[in-house]
């Protein structure tokens, strides 16, 4: 079982939707939690960063961790095709963990 | 300020064959990483450092060496090819162990 799971997708919604993407993870230990974006063809780009349990808020985007169900939440709000890309979350720091990714379309 | 810096951006390999793939950064980071990326299986840790002169195995090592003798440079050394080695390749760095790391924009490798 992969440490760190996340539902691949595809996901697509209208220009303008609340999207909402979401891992799960296995280890009670881990305290560090971070979202990158990926487009095609590029590396990841850091997104939210969250440390232990609450929530963290940038512009549009909303992080989420939930601690005790081992949960972690990405929100994004007014969705853009701006923000059509691959999301990934993560875990920890010297050695991150990741899921495999969720693909986002967002159509105008 | 080029930030993560992966070369090449393309290469194809024959089974059995070396190389090396760089990696440089600009952000006095001490923090770097050697991930690679395989469809459906997201991001795997291959070698990190944390600082020059230390470094240490991740999830999937098999294969690969890495040394750090500069802040700046993380070299990643495929010993002998596979065709299981085939992968797009992502070198990443941070200054604090956590945080985020800033990553390149990856290199395509293809062993046939």
């Amino acid at each position: 079982q992969k440490e760190v799971e996340q539902d691949p997708g595809p996901l697509s919604v209208p220009e303008g939707a609340i999207v909402s993407l979401n891992c799960t993870y296995s280890n009670s230990a881990f305290q560090y939690f971070m979202w990158y974006r990926q487009y095609s063809r590029k590396g990841p780009e850091l997104l939210m960063y969250t440390y232990s349990s609450g929530n963290k808020e940038d512009g549009r985007f909303t992080a989420q961790v939930d601690k005790s169900s081992k949960y972690i939440s990405l929100f994004i709000r007014d969705s853009q095709p701006s923000d059509s890309a691959t999301y990934l979350c993560a875990e920890g720091d010297n050695d991150m963990r990741f899921g495999a990714g969720t693909r986002l379309t967002v159509k105008p | 300020n080029a930030g993560v810096t992966q070369t090449p951006k393309f290469q194809v390999l024959k089974t059995g064959q070396s190389m090396t793939l760089q990696c440089a950064q600009d952000m006095n980071h001490e923090y770097m990483s050697w991930y690679r990326q395989d469809p459906g299986m997201g991001l795997r840790l291959i070698h990190y450092s944390v600082g020059a002169g230390i470094t240490d195995q991740g999830e999937v090592p098999n294969g690969y060496n890495v040394s750090r003798s500069t802040t700046e440079d993380f070299p990643l050394r495929l010993l002998s090819a596979a065709p299981s080695q085939t992968s797009v390749y992502f070198c990443a760095s941070s200054y604090a162990s956590a945080g985020g790391y800033t990553f390149g924009s990856g290199t395509r490798l293809t062993v046939v």
